[in-house]
């Protein structure tokens, strides 16, 4: 079983939508939670991070950790084209020597 | 502009051969970590360097290596180099020898096709 499950999609939804976007890890012992956002060709680069479980808003992102089921999801209200990108989630466990990634979900946000 | 320069960009090369990607970390970040990132297998933790020492080590090929100077920046170098190597090599950097609860910061990545 992979540390980090992350459906590759990819996801294409129409501007405005919400968005949806999920992990499971296996790692109960995971602390911080991050969602990266990858453009293409750029590297990836931190969106948000959570800390236990609990919803953490930011702007149009909301991400939500439900430690109990082991169950990552970030969402993205009122979606625009330029969210258009590869999203990846990091669970991470303090004192972690590295970031284990999910796969990434491609979203593409059509006009 | 993440502050992690990654150079070259791009490497087209043939197989068989040897290639070196550099890296230098963001100012005042002394860990870089390399990773791999290929369409079917996302993005592959390859070793990690903290203040010219080797820190920790992942799926990293023997036909790879890397080095961490007294400067900070770092270089993989990849030989013997096979198509199933064609990828998209990533650096990150963080200040201390394990990431925080922000993660790392990355550079924009040197896309290598091997030919």
């Amino acid at each position: 079983q992979k540390e980090v499950e992350q459906d590759p999609g990819p996801l294409s939804v129409p501007e405005g939508a919400i968005v949806s976007l999920n992990c499971t890890y296996s790692n109960s012992a995971f602390q911080y939670f991050m969602w990266y956002r990858q453009y293409s060709r750029k590297g990836p680069e931190l969106l948000m991070y959570t800390y236990s479980s609990g919803n953490k808003e930011d702007g149009r992102f909301t991400a939500q950790v439900d430690k109990s089921s082991k169950y990552i999801s970030l969402f993205i209200r009122d979606s625009q084209p330029s969210d258009s990108a590869t999203y990846l989630c990091a669970p991470h466990l303090r004192g972690a020597q590295k970031l284990v990634f999910g796969q990434g979900t491609r979203l593409t946000i059509n006009p | 502009d993440s502050g992690v320069t990654q150079t070259p960009k791009h490497l087209i090369t043939a197989t068989g051969q040897r290639v070196t990607l550099r890296c230098s970390p963001r100012s005042g970040d002394l860990s870089v970590y390399w990773y791999q990132q290929s369409l079917d297998q996302g993005l592959q933790f390859l070793i990690q360097y903290y203040n010219g020492e080797e820190r920790a080590k992942g799926n990293i090929l023997e036909r790879f290596s890397a080095q961490q100077f007294p400067d900070l920046h770092s270089e993989l170098n990849l030989s013997s180099l096979e198509l199933g190597d064609s990828a998209l090599y990533f650096c990150a950097s963080s200040v201390g020898g394990t990431p925080t609860h922000y993660g790392y910061t990355f550079g924009s990545g040197t896309r290598l096709t091997v030919v």
